[in-house]
C-alpha cells in the first residue's frame, strides 16, 4: 500500500485559496489519488479523485505532476465552513481483492474570519 | 438515493460487556467497510467486504471483534468483550468499487463509550 504524508495542520483566512500537498512516493501504476473531507461528528465525504494532470469539480481542483509522487488539493476562496480534516488516499479502484481506502492522519484546516 | 444507515448512533456500555452495530449500505454497493475512528485520529480500517466475502480483516482484533455480511447486503460488527480502549466512533461505508472509482459513502457512525 502506498503510504501518504501530508501536513498535520494548516491555517487560512476566508476568501483565500488553500493548497494542501500530499506526498506518495511509492504510488503504484494503477493507483488513483482520492481526497476526503471530514467535519466533526460526521463520516468522511468524497471530494475529488484523479490519476494524472489536473481534475476540477465544483468543490476543488486536484493537481498531479507527471511523476505522480505527490498531489495538491486546491480549495478556492475558502469559507469558515471549509474548516475540517482533509485526507489524501492512494489506491487501485479496480482491484476489488485488495484493501481500498487507507486513511492517514489527515490535515486539519482551520479557516479564520 | 438513500445514504448509508447505521444504528445505534450512540452506545454506552461497561467494560467486558458485548455490543453490536448495524449497517445498511447503499443499494447495489458491492464493497462495504467498517472503520474505527479514535478521537483525533484518522479512520482505521477494521474489515472490508466484497459482496459477502472478506477482502481484508488484517486490522480486526479477532479475539474480540467479529463482523458478518450475510447475503452481501447488511452488515453487523460485534465486540465481545469490550475494553476501555474500544471507545471510538465506528463508521460504516460502502462503494461501487467495480465502477472504476473508490468513492465511498460513509454513514454518520456509532459513537461507542466504554466505561
Amino acid at each position: 500500500l502506498a503510504k501518504t504524508t501530508q501536513p498535520i495542520s494548516m491555517d487560512s483566512y476566508e476568501g483565500q485559496e488553500v493548497n494542501i500537498t500530499c506526498s506518495h512516493n511509492n504510488i503504484a501504476t494503477n493507483d488513483y489519488i482520492t481526497w476526503y473531507q471530514q467535519f466533526p461528528s460526521q463520516g468522511p465525504r468524497f471530494i475529488i479523485q484523479g490519476y494524472k494532470t489536473k481534475v476540477t469539480n465544483e468543490v476543488a481542483s486536484l493537481f498531479i505532476p507527471a511523476d505522480r509522487k505527490s498531489s495538491t488539493l486546491s480549495l478556492p476562496r475558502v469559507s469558515l465552513s471549509d474548516t475540517a480534516v482533509y485526507y489524501c488516499l492512494v489506491g487501485d479502484p479496480m482491484d476489488t481483492g485488495r484493501r481500498a481506502l487507507t486513511f492517514g492522519s489527515g490535515t486539519r484546516l482551520q479557516v479564520q474570519p | 438515493e438513500a445514504g448509508v444507515a447505521q444504528s445505534p448512533r450512540y452506545k454506552i456500555i461497561e467494560k467486558r460487556q458485548s455490543v453490536a452495530f448495524w449497517c445498511n449500505p447503499i443499494s447495489g454497493h458491492a464493497t462495504l467497510y467498517w472503520y474505527q475512528q479514535i478521537l483525533g485520529q484518522g479512520p482505521k480500517l477494521l474489515i472490508q467486504f466484497q459482496n459477502n466475502g472478506v477482502v481484508d480483516d488484517s486490522q480486526l482484533p479477532k479475539d474480540r471483534f467479529s463482523a458478518e455480511r450475510l447475503k452481501g447486503v447488511d452488515s453487523t460488527l460485534k465486540i465481545q468483550p469490550a475494553k476501555l480502549e474500544d471507545s471510538a466512533v465506528y463508521l460504516c461505508a460502502s462503494s461501487h468499487r467495480n465502477a472504476g472509482n473508490t468513492e465511498a459513502f460513509f454513514g454518520q457512525g456509532t459513537r461507542l463509550t466504554v466505561v
